[in-house]
Order: C-alpha cells, then structure tokens, then sequence
C-alpha cells in the first residue's frame, strides 16, 4: 500500500529552527516534494529530492534518504508568516505526475 | 508569467448535480493533474491530463470525469453529486516531461465546493 506519514501539528519559536519529519512506504518512488499551504490557499512548491542527500534553498533545506524511506524539512530563521501547513508528497514512479501526499504538518509560529 | 487558474472559486450545488470545473494550465505546461482535498483524507489524486489524453488515473469512482483540450485548459466534471463530494479541488499544471524530468506541479487556488 501507500503510506506517508507525518506529525499532525508542531509549534515554534520566531527565530527558531523546526525540523518536520516524513517517512514513507510507497510501492514505486521518483522524487519527494515539499509544498507549503497557508489556510484558504494554493500549494506552493518548496523542494524536491530525488537522491539521497540534502537540498537547500535559503532558509528551507530538504533531506532524503531513499533507503530509510525518510525525509525531513528543515525551516532556519523562523518567521510569523512560516505559519502553515506543510505537505510531504511522494511521486509514484508509475506515474507520471502522480503525487501521493502526507495528511500534513500543521506548523504554528509563535513570537 | 501568469499561474494556474481554476474557475469558478465557489460552487454551490444539490445533490445529484452534476458540476464542471474548469483549470487553465501555466503557458507552455502541457500536463494538468487534478486533486481533491478533504480534512479527512487530505490531498488526493484524481487523473492527470497531458497532449489530451488522461495519462493516470487514481482511486475514484466513474462520476469523476475529466478532459484536456489542443490549449492545455482541462476540464473536470462530478455527475450526480454526493454530500461526499464536497471539498476543495485542486488542479496543478507541469511541463509534463518524462519519467527522470523534475515536472514540479504548481498549483492552482482551487475550487471550493459544496453539496448539500
């Protein structure tokens, strides 16, 4: 089966760093995206990782280790406007542009 | 470059409606896929579109339809609503390159809605 999980909820300090966990069992892989979603919005795209290795952009790096099933989002710097919803997306290697996605961490920003 | 744009942003409808919504890729993207999500069950997949033809299909019943045309603009259609169907439907729009291309799938504003 297709199973991703992450933790439902974290909070964090302004300034701070939070890491947001993902692990996964898919029956096919090709590639991991993160995207961000602020409540009565789009997805936006954050990062993607397809070998193993980190990924950074700025004030958000990516992790993945395809043997473990596992990938993490790292946010430095936190800000106020970091207060959203973060989905871990699996891309199955079947097809194409199918995305499997985590429920989500729901991230909440305190000054 | 203009995004991903879904029309309309609100529906409002009965059940055993039907419903058509409508996704106006990214220029130049070619591939539109289609999601539906739900606070239960999250961001699902539901068909991706790519030169016309429907390229993958999720786990969703028969009354969810949908269509590319020569534009890219895709269409997705729900017949005879449920009370279930509510939720937010998301379309996102790729340059739908091969299996080892990148295809990052930006995403629309969605259309929110709600059967009663």
């Amino acid at each position: 089966g297709q199973n991703i999980d992450q933790p439902t909820e974290m909070t964090a300090t302004e300034g701070a760093i939070v890491q947001i966990n993902c692990t996964y069992q898919t029956s096919g892989f090709n590639g991991l995206f993160w995207y961000q979603q602020h409540a009565g919005e789009a997805p936006t795209f954050l990062s993607y990782n397809v070998l193993d290795g980190l990924e950074e952009k700025g004030r958000f790096s990516s992790f993945l280790s395809r043997s473990k099933g596992y990938s993490y989002l790292l946010l430095k710097e936190l800000q106020m406007k970091d207060s959203a919803s973060y989905l871990c997306a699996v891309r199955d290697s079947g097809g194409y542009n199918k995305l499997i996605f985590g429920a989500g961490t729901r991230l909440a920003v305190h000054p | 470059k203009a995004g991903v744009t879904q029309t309309p942003r609100y529906l409002i409808k009965t059940r055993g409606q039907q419903v058509t919504l409508s996704c106006s890729p990214i220029s130049g993207h070619r591939s539109v896929s289609w999601y539906q999500q739900t606070p239960g069950q999250g961001l699902q997949f539901l068909f991706e579109y790519f030169s016309e033809t429907q390229r993958n299909k999720g786990n969703f019943p028969g009354r969810f339809s949908g269509r590319q045309f020569s534009n890219s603009r895709s269409e997705m259609n729900v017949s005879t609503l449920e009370l279930g169907d509510s939720a937010l439907y998301l379309c996102a729009s790729s340059s739908g390159g091969g299996q080892g291309a990148k295809n990052i799938q930006y995403f629309g504003a969605g259309t929110r809605l709600s059967v009663l």
